[in-house]
């Protein structure tokens, strides 16, 4: 079982549209929490890290939900420039350790 | 500018060559990784630092070896490189351990035949 799991996708959405991806993780212990984008086989750059009680930032909303175990991500408003696979982080505390999920390509058409 | 250098950006190689991966950071952090990228599998840890001569194994540390004599530099290192090293990598830095965001050097694309 992967430590991290995402939906491969392609999620393929208008311009304008809401989409959500989640993202769940197998270990309970996990303490800290991404995501990342990824054009093209460049550099994973960094989104939004994702805090306990949610975060938003512009129009990315990021949950955690430790219960589920499991992270999530909204675009609200989707740009052709969101197109981009986005990649989910996990990182196990003490061991400074951090798994990747493979990733989910979004794009977006006009 | 705040960057994370590597190089080669692309190598072609024959199985058996030594080769080296340099990385360089100018942010002074603390933690510096490295991890392959295979289609379907998503970016795997190879090794990591937590500071200068402190380096641990990641997932996929077989094949591999790294350094850390300064801080700004992690090398990675094929003894003697196989076609399943085919990969794209990267290197990242963070500005200490505890699970802080990275930075992801440009990555090498490297093939091995």
């Amino acid at each position: 079982r992967k430590e991290v799991e995402q939906d491969p996708g392609p999620f393929n959405v208008p311009e304008g549209a809401t989409v959500a991806f989640n993202c769940t993780y197998s270990n309970s212990a996990s303490q800290s929490f991404f995501w990342y984008r990824q054009d093209c086989r460049k550099e994973p750059k960094l989104l939004m890290s994702v805090y306990s009680s949610g975060n938003e930032d512009g129009r990315f909303t990021a949950q955690l939900n430790r219960a589920s175990q499991y992270i999530s991500l909204l675009i609200r408003d989707s740009k052709l420039s969101d197109s981009a696979t986005y990649l989910c982080v996990v990182n196990f505390g003490g061991f400074n350790k951090f798994y990747f999920g493979s990733g989910t390509k979004l794009n977006v058409k006009p | 500018e705040a960057q994370v250098t590597q190089n080669p950006r692309y190598l072609i190689t024959v199985t058996g060559k030594k080769l080296t991966v340099t990385c360089s950071q100018n942010m002074n952090h603390e933690y510096m990784s490295w991890y392959r990228q295979d289609p379907g599998l998503g970016l795997r840890q190879i090794y990591y630092s937590m500071n200068v001569e402190v380096t641990d194994k990641g997932d996929v540390p077989e094949g591999y070896k790294v350094s850390r004599k300064e801080k700004r530099n992690f090398p990675l290192i094929l003894e003697s490189p196989s076609p399943n090293q085919t990969s794209l990598y990267f290197c990242a830095s963070s500005p200490g351990t505890g699970g802080l965001e990275q930075y992801f050097g440009p990555g090498t694309r490297l093939t091995v035949l």
